[in-house]
């Protein structure tokens, strides 16, 4: 499959830590990469690799993956995390790049 | 400084043309492999296009493979997206990325991207 699912939308406290998972077949061989959108600005990278932020992005950010899963960890989440959140990795043809639907985080 | 602005979005007939243009500045586009992603409105992204870095291999997503062609010119420094037989389902803000790792041959992940431009087809 060449899909990547991701919960529509997660809620987390203010200071508290959250996890946005991304299922797909194809995690089992390639790693994610993940993006934060806010509304009327572009996607930017917030982790790519195994574990790997780009620089700027705060340490709070962190991937990991297991299995077909992976996930990006936000640790102490601000105000300023409340975003829509994109998975991004190959398709089963190792050309292709797939996003997930998007996981829309609200810091309450 | 990375810089990348896309043009050429506006309204486009169902069954007509565009052609997409994003010139990049701060890096070279022939260096890296370079993408376009869309996104409907109140949708999610969608990868679109992609070429390889240097020879520039190309891969399309289902969706506009036939029907959209993907190219850069290294002198201009600039990629393009030409987009035929255009229906509703092409309506998005599509952006250009850029791969963050130089000479790779397939996409990988975009450090930089463009603000995007509006595609709407409709007649």
């Amino acid at each position: 499959s060449s899909e990547l699912t991701q919960d529509p939308a997660v809620s987390v406290a203010l200071g508290q830590t959250v996890r946005i998972t991304c299922q797909g077949d194809s995690l089992r061989t390639y790693y994610a990469s993940w993006y934060q959108q806010k509304p009327g600005q572009a996607p930017l990278l917030v982790i790519y690799g195994k574990n790997n932020r780009p620089s700027g992005i705060p340490d709070r950010f962190s991937g990991s993956s297991s299995g077909n899963t992976a996930s990006l960890t936000i640790t102490g989440a601000h105000a300023g995390d409340e975003a829509d959140y994109y998975c991004n990795s190959r398709d089963s043809t190792g050309n292709h790049l797939v996003f997930g639907g998007g996981t829309k985080l609200t810091v309450l | 400084e990375v810089q990348m602005l896309e043009s050429g979005g506006g309204l486009g007939q169902p069954g007509g043309s565009l052609r997409l243009s994003c010139v990049a500045s701060g890096f070279t586009v022939g260096n890296y492999a370079m993408s376009w992603v869309r996104q409907a409105p109140g949708k999610g992204l969608e990868w679109v296009s992609s070429i390889g870095a240097g020879g520039g291999s190309t891969y399309y997503a289902d969706s506009v493979k036939g029907r959209f062609t993907i190219s850069r010119d290294n002198s201009k420094n600039t990629l393009y997206l030409q987009m035929n037989s255009l229906s509703a389902e092409d309506t998005a803000v599509y952006y250009c990325a850029k791969d963050q790792t130089s000479f790779m041959t397939t996409p990988s992940e975009f450090d930089y991207w463009g603000q995007g431009t509006l595609v709407t087809v409709s007649s």
